[in-house]
């Protein structure tokens, strides 16, 4: 399986980008990088995920580099509601069988 | 739109006894997940389902079990819980072709 990298806290001002990076050297070629966030203890909830290409959606965008060992998320206009953990996973698959598995995230702290 | 649901939601029980968890989703996902988030940590893969009667440990399998005879349903059983299985608990599902996840709102188990 994948091993994902994330720093282990970030802090980010009101109104200004995150950018939330991600390591995963070991990935294959068809799995998938999905972005999950955490706030307090409540379910992790679905953010954005993708294969090769750089996505975008209304909540961020992910950025994942050409040879496809990195990633970073992206939270254009930061609020404090966004301060959770952010979680990034790569989708693995044995035998035809998918799984995620979650890393140590990043505790992401929007300041006001 | 109850999506999945776990319970009990809060569940203190003693050393030795048998738990189990439930976990129903209403949307006919082939694929379930149990995780544990222990306090401060990341989430740990328990077990996992891609079908009906299909299971696969997951990292930390060891002194649990589970079953799935129908679809909606996934069930996580403690045998003869330890303190070190208090935690909380996720139960998730996804579609066919290991899609986004969606998460539960998480059952906290004490075990004293």
């Amino acid at each position: 399986d994948a091993k994902t990298t994330q720093p282990t806290s970030m802090d980010c001002a009101e109104g200004r980008a995150a950018n939330l990076p991600c390591n995963h050297s070991t990935i294959s070629g068809n799995e998938y990088v999905y972005w999950y966030r955490q706030i307090h203890s409540q379910g992790p909830q679905y953010i954005i995920h993708g294969l090769k290409n750089n996505e975008t959606n209304e909540m961020a965008s992910l950025i994942i580099t050409e040879d496809r060992k990195s990633s970073t998320l992206i939270l254009p206009h930061a609020t404090l509601r966004d301060t959770a953990v952010y979680y990034c996973i790569v989708r693995s698959s044995t035998s035809g069988t998918y799984k995620y598995i979650f890393g140590t995230g990043t505790r992401l702290k929007v300041l006001a | 739109d109850a999506g999945i649901t776990q319970s009990p939601r809060y569940k203190i029980t003693e050393t030795g006894r048998q738990v189990t968890l439930m976990c129903h989703q209403t949307w006919s996902h082939s694929y379930m997940f149990w995780y544990r988030q222990d306090l401060g940590h990341g989430l740990r893969l328990i077990y996992y389902s891609a079908a009906a009667d299909i299971t696969d440990k997951g990292e930390v399998p060891d002194g649990y079990v589970v079953s799935r005879s129908k679809t909606e349903n996934f069930p996580l059983t403690l045998e003869s819980a330890t303190r070190s299985q208090t935690s909380v608990y996720f139960c998730a599902s996804s579609g066919q072709g290991g899609n986004t996840i969606y998460f539960g709102e998480g059952s906290w188990l004490t075990v004293v």
